[in-house]
């Protein structure tokens, strides 16, 4: 079981928005600004889009958005195209302990 | 622009090590915190462990007793080490470098598939 928890699907119509939830808690998510997206396509490495909870990497479309509130990340897809369609994990650090702990991922499908 | 390619082997027997190498080019592995992440078939991913160029190492508590990292600055590279390996154990191993201070993994390697079966 994972320790962010993640809705194991969403979907989509191109040019549509769509949100994806990562809840954790006080330990991590709730406390540190340090929450980061990836997006993974099939058999391929994952690829940063979102770190510092609303931080876009260089080359990273604007489509892609981040916030937070409490113990929950989101993270948004505006203007839904055919290539978002992939796997999306959260991470948040949790701690010098634990350092950073994964969501179980959700599945974006655009219809 | 920094680029990270893991090597090893691709079949190790339950209960022995599993020994991966992480190559960085374009770039050096000096000034930066390098990571290995794990990915189960068809399942999520999994932190396994970090290091600084210095030496400086922390790990996944879950794993901890089995896991060795370490850095070869001199050769630009970093390595892992998994001993007591069993089934659950398999899994593409993914090599990453670390965004100073962001908990964020900026570059990934390709991944390799590592299984463990006798």
């Amino acid at each position: 079981q994972s320790a962010l928890t993640q809705p194991p699907s969403a979907s989509g119509s191109p040019g549509q928005s769509v949100t994806i939830s990562c809840t954790g808690t006080s330990s991590d998510v709730g406390t540190y600004k340090l929450v980061s997206w990836y997006q993974q396509h099939p058999g391929k490495a994952p690829k940063l889009m979102i770190y510092e909870v609303s931080k876009r990497p260089s080359g990273v479309p604007d489509r892609f958005s981040g916030s937070k509130s409490g113990n929950t990340a989101s993270l948004t897809v505006s203007g839904l195209q055919a290539e978002d369609e992939a796997d999306y994990y959260c991470t948040s650090y949790a701690g010098t302990n634990n350092w950073v702990v994964f969501g179980g991922g959700t599945k974006l499908t655009v219809l | 622009q920094v680029q990270l390619q893991e090597s090893g082997p691709g079949l190790v027997k339950p209960s022995e090590t599993l020994s991966l190498t992480c190559s960085v080019s374009g770039g050096s592995t000096s000034g930066y915190f390098w990571s290995w992440i794990r990915q189960p078939p068809g399942k999520g991913l999994e932190w396994i462990a970090y290091v600084y160029d210095s030496g400086f190492t922390n790990y996944n508590p879950s794993l901890r007793s089995r896991v060795t990292i370490s850095v070869d600055t001199s050769n630009n590279q970093f390595s892992l080490r998994l001993s007591s390996v069993t089934a659950a154990d398999t899994a593409v191993y993914f090599c990453a470098r670390i965004m100073s201070g962001l908990a964020a993994f900026d570059v990934w390697g390709q991944g390799t598939m590592v299984s463990v079966s006798s």
